[in-house]
């Protein structure tokens, strides 16, 4: 299937510290969406962008819908211990493709 | 509003047996998406359901199957269990079609084939 490429692969910061990642790929989509999952459990829903170009945040993340449509990024300001976890980009269009996740580690 | 419930949560099975998984979406979700996921392959999508019909499915073989039932509820299926079906099985529930709406997932049923 469409695969999504995301990256970086992993992460390493300092708490306090700001993160960027993305997703981008060689298809059209009508909406891009970013989880979180922590060990054990599902992913959970951050943002759902609808609208290219669309920058939406919520709290200390922002994420953005690439105006061609084919990517999308999510920032993270001012990381906090409990960001750590994997991340991943999610694309929609007849189904739903993931990116192989982004795992941020955050040292207090 | 309770979140999308799986169960059970862990499971361990042999080679060659069979499992069902269930999942309950959100009150008011009708759509229902199953994935399978692995940290070779990560997360791939299995099927999708929406008014107990099969929208969706993704690329694997027939013995994976799920139903919906007149409720929402969905359930997977997996006859002849091999090592390689060892994963997390996740849920996810939408209001309409995925197309257009945004999934929440269940925490996933961890299935063990040893």
């Amino acid at each position: 299937g469409q695969q999504l490429n995301q990256s970086p692969q992993s992460m390493f910061i300092q708490e306090g510290e700001d993160v960027s990642m993305n997703c981008t790929s060689s298809s059209i989509f009508n909406t891009w969406l970013w989880y979180k999952q922590d060990p054990g459990e599902g992913p959970v829903l951050l943002i759902a962008l609808y609208k290219a170009g669309e920058l939406t945040s919520n709290g200390r993340l922002t994420a953005q819908f690439g105006i061609t449509r084919k990517d999308s990024f999510l920032n993270i300001s001012a990381s906090i211990p409990s960001d750590v976890g994997i991340y991943f980009c999610a694309a929609l269009n007849n189904d739903m493709r993931f990116g192989a996740g982004t795992r941020l580690t955050v040292k207090p | 509003k309770a979140g999308v419930t799986q169960t059970p949560r862990y499971l361990i099975k042999t080679r060659g047996q069979q499992v069902t998984l269930s999942c309950s979406p959100i009150s008011g979700h009708r759509s229902v998406s199953w994935y399978q996921q692995t940290p070779g392959q990560g997360l791939q999508f299995l099927f999708e359901y929406f008014s107990e019909t099969q929208r969706n499915k993704g690329n694997f073989p027939g013995r994976f199957s799920g139903r919906q039932f007149s409720n929402s509820r969905s359930e997977m299926n997996v006859s002849t269990l091999e090592l390689g079906d060892s994963a997390l099985y996740l849920c996810a529930s939408s209001l309409n079609p995925s197309s257009n709406y945004e999934q929440y997932f269940g925490p996933g049923t961890r299935l063990t084939v040893t």
